[in-house]
C-alpha cells in the first residue's frame, strides 16, 4: 500500500517552454502532497504544500507563478514548470499524505527536468 | 524555521560494523522524526520513525534514538551489509503555513565496503 506514481519520469525540453509533471496517490486518498526539488548531491528541498482544494503554499524564494500547483482531487496534483531555464534541470519529487496517516509522506520516484 | 543538521555526510564502513548518523533539530514543537533511504536515481524510501513521545525504537538491523531535551536523534544500523550502501536523510516535523512539513538534513552518503 501506499503507492504514489509520477509522470513523466524524465523529460527534455527547450528553453523557454512549460513542463507539467503529475504525482498520483495510487492506493489511498491524500490530502497533502508536497512538491521538493533536488539537485545534485544535494538533500531535498521542498517547494509547496499542497492541500486538496485548496491554493499551495509555496516556501521562501519559491516563485508562484513560475511552478504552478494544482491539487484538484485527493488523487492526483500536477506541477507546472513555466518558461523553463537550464537553471530549472533537477529532479522534481512529489510526496504524498493521507489523511488517516497523520505524518508520514510516501514519495513519488521523481522526474528528472533537463531545459536546454 | 526549522533547521536540521546532520552528520557525517559521508560514512565508510566494512561490512558487518555499524553505522551511527546523528542529527539535530531546531524546533522544539518538532514531534515526528523520520529517515529516509535514497539509492542513486530512486525515491526516497521510509525506513525508520519515531514520534515524540518515545526515546527509542527499533526494526531488526535499525534503530532510532531521540533525545528530545538536546533535540538530538540518531539512526543506527548494525551488521552493516553492501545493499545498506545509500544516502539516509533525517528530517523533523514541524508546523508550516498550510498544516505540518518535513524539513530534511544535508543527507549521509554510506558506503559498506565487502
Amino acid at each position: 500500500g501506499a503507492v504514489v506514481s509520477q509522470h513523466p519520469s524524465w523529460v527534455i525540453c527547450k528553453s523557454g517552454t512549460s513542463v507539467k509533471i503529475e504525482c498520483r496517490s495510487l492506493d489511498f486518498q491524500a490530502t497533502t502532497m508536497f512538491w521538493y526539488r533536488q539537485f545534485p548531491k544535494q538533500s531535498l528541498m521542498l517547494m509547496a504544500t499542497s492541500n486538496e482544494g485548496s491554493k499551495a503554499t509555496y516556501e521562501q524564494g519559491v516563485e508562484k507563478d513560475k511552478f504552478l500547483i494544482n491539487h484538484a482531487s485527493l488523487t492526483l496534483s500536477t506541477l507546472t514548470v513555466t518558461s523553463a531555464h537550464p537553471e530549472d534541470s533537477s529532479f522534481y519529487i512529489c510526496s504524498a499524505r493521507a489523511a488517516t496517516n497523520g505524518e508520514t509522506q510516501y514519495f513519488g520516484p521523481g522526474t528528472r527536468l533537463l531545459v536546454l | 524555521g526549522e533547521n536540521v543538521e546532520q552528520h557525517p555526510s559521508t560514512l565508510s564502513v566494512q561490512e558487518g560494523d555499524s553505522a551511527v548518523i546523528k542529527c539535530t533539530y531546531s524546533d522544539s514543537a518538532s514531534n515526528y522524526f523520520p529517515w529516509y533511504k535514497q539509492e542513486l536515481g530512486k525515491r526516497p524510501q521510509l525506513i525508520i520513525d519515531i514520534r515524540s513521545n518515545v526515546g527509542e525504537k527499533k526494526d531488526q538491523r535499525i534503530a532510532v534514538t531521540l533525545n528530545k531535551t538536546a533535540k538530538h536523534f540518531s539512526l543506527h544500523i548494525t551488521e552493516t551489509q553492501p545493499e545498506d550502501s545509500a544516502v539516509y536523510f533525517c528530517a523533523a516535523s514541524s508546523r508550516g503555513a498550510a498544516g505540518n512539513k518535513l524539513t530534511f538534513g544535508g543527507g549521509t552518503r554510506v558506503l559498506v565496503k565487502p
